[in-house]
């Protein structure tokens, strides 16, 4: 199993571009999350999913958009790139009800918007 | 907004040496949860605790859950060089409270390690 992958690792993006990143994962998980962290903040909360078609915000889904039409994948799309959207995202699956803390996490990818 | 307070943000200690970490919250979490992240990657879930006043522990990894279930302890005995990362607490809520089943982060302990 490849587990949880992230594409690109590393993105540089002006102010007002748009672009999707990717997520994928092998495990067959029903549960899946971005999160973003950001230096003395944490891991926060954007978007997660329980499920093919089901998605709803976390802390901070200001900015972002997502989707979820396979139980596999779970693109994060950012819809005109700001500043304060530099930071580095993560992608999280686990299994959904008890085990959904149990999150398997992706590499993560660094974002700069200039 | 952030809701663990997770202490103390940064340690630098000499190989072999203990280290204790410790996260506070001013609210209850059904279970908590200790992540560590090596740099360049994501975080790995190390200890997971279910029950108030629960004491778990994985190798050298000991953490426990506070009684009032509003705070969690991480100990690492004898430290080694690749003990080095970010340690991350997180809280874990039921369903129907806020953000609803989900994971809310401390902002971590960074841990250096002097061979």
């Amino acid at each position: 199993n490849a587990g949880v992958t992230q594409t690109p690792k590393f993105q540089v993006l002006k102010t007002g571009q748009s672009m999707t990143l990717q997520c994928a994962q092998d495990m067959n998980h029903e549960y899946m999350s971005w999160y973003r962290q950001d230096p003395g903040m944490g891991l926060r909360l954007i978007h997660y999913s329980v499920g093919a078609g089901i998605t709803d915000q976390g802390e901070v889904p200001n900015g972002y958009n997502v989707s979820r039409s396979t139980t596999e994948d779970f693109p994060l799309r950012l819809l005109s790139a700001a500043p304060s959207q530099t930071s580095v995202y993560f992608c999280a699956s686990s299994y959904s009800g008890l085990a959904e803390h149990e999150q398997y996490f992706g590499p993560g990818t660094r974002l700069t918007v200039t | 907004g952030q809701q663990l307070n997770q202490s103390p943000q940064s340690m630098f200690i000499q190989e072999g040496e203990d280290v204790s970490m410790n996260c506070t919250s001013s609210s209850i979490f059904n279970t908590w949860l200790w992540y560590k992240q090596d740099p360049g990657e994501g975080p790995v879930l190390l200890i997971a605790l279910y029950k108030a006043g629960e004491l778990t522990s994985n190798g050298r990894l000991t953490a426990q859950f506070g009684i009032t279930r509003k705070d969690s302890f991480l100990n690492i005995s004898a430290s080694i060089p690749s003990d080095v990362g970010i340690y991350f607490c997180a809280g874990h809520r039921s369903l129907y409270m806020e953000y609803g089943n989900k994971l809310v982060f401390g902002a971590g302990t960074i841990l250096r390690v002097k061979s």
